[in-house]
């Protein structure tokens, strides 16, 4: 069954330094990748996705990630890390034939002064 | 657009209650999802609708669960006989059906707590 593993539930990076989320995926087929952002008391917001066009993909607000066949990975990156980044990120993956998604346990990123 | 909405956004019912919360999708969106996301969990899939058509439900959606979409535009989700475990954040995503590639746009919840 397709899933995804978010490792490490708190991240904690300055302001301005790089941000790394990590995502390991399982699945049996070229799976279909998802990172959300999700700010307190709101719903998700999609940042970036990955459909196999490119392994390389740029999302919203500076994100990106990268799909590593290798090393079934799909870690979420920013350069500089601001404030307003600060929220539950969460890894997903497109199950059920395509008709559900289904997420890691999230990580809380906090930026700190 | 105007994005998916939910009503209520947050909802304190007594143990026992009936609640019943609403989503209305993206217009042009002919699939509806519900998810339930529980404290420091990511979110867990219920059920998804295609048009007016129910056509899966999780293990997760028990008997006093019941969801539907009548006109294949908004949809209602309903909790009988609710119980402290169903407290939970309930979100509503909206979709295009284009296989695979389902970009699935979520509203911003509705908090249940059950006292």
């Amino acid at each position: 069954a397709q899933s995804v593993t978010q490792l490490g539930s708190h991240v904690s990076v300055s302001e301005g330094a790089l941000v790394l989320l990590r995502c390991n995926y399982s699945s049996s087929v070229p799976p279909y990748l998802f990172w959300y952002v999700q700010y307190p008391n709101q719903g998700l917001q999609l940042l970036l996705k990955y459909t196999s066009a490119a392994t390389l993909v740029k999302g919203i607000n500076g994100f990106e990630a990268e799909f590593k066949k290798s090393e079934t990975s799909f870690h979420l990156t920013k350069p500089s890390a601001h404030m307003s980044d600060a929220a539950e990120y969460f890894c997903g993956t497109l199950t059920g034939g395509g008709n559900k998604l289904t997420f890691g346990t999230g990580t809380q990123l906090k930026v700190e002064l | 657009d105007t994005g998916v909405s939910q009503d209520p956004r947050h909802k304190i019912t007594k143990r026992g209650q009936n609640v019943t919360f609403r989503c209305d999708p993206i217009s042009e969106h002919n699939r509806l999802y519900w998810y339930r996301q529980t404290l420091g969990q990511g979110p867990e899939f219920l059920t998804y609708f295609q048009n007016e058509a129910q056509l899966e439900k999780s293990r997760l959606l028990s008997d006093r669960f019941s969801a539907e979409r009548p006109k294949g535009s908004f949809s209602t989700l309903e909790i009988q006989r609710t119980e402290q475990g169903d407290s939970a954040m309930y979100l509503c995503a909206s979709s295009l059906d284009r296989g695979r590639e389902n970009e699935q746009y979520f509203g911003p919840g509705t908090r249940l707590t059950v006292t």
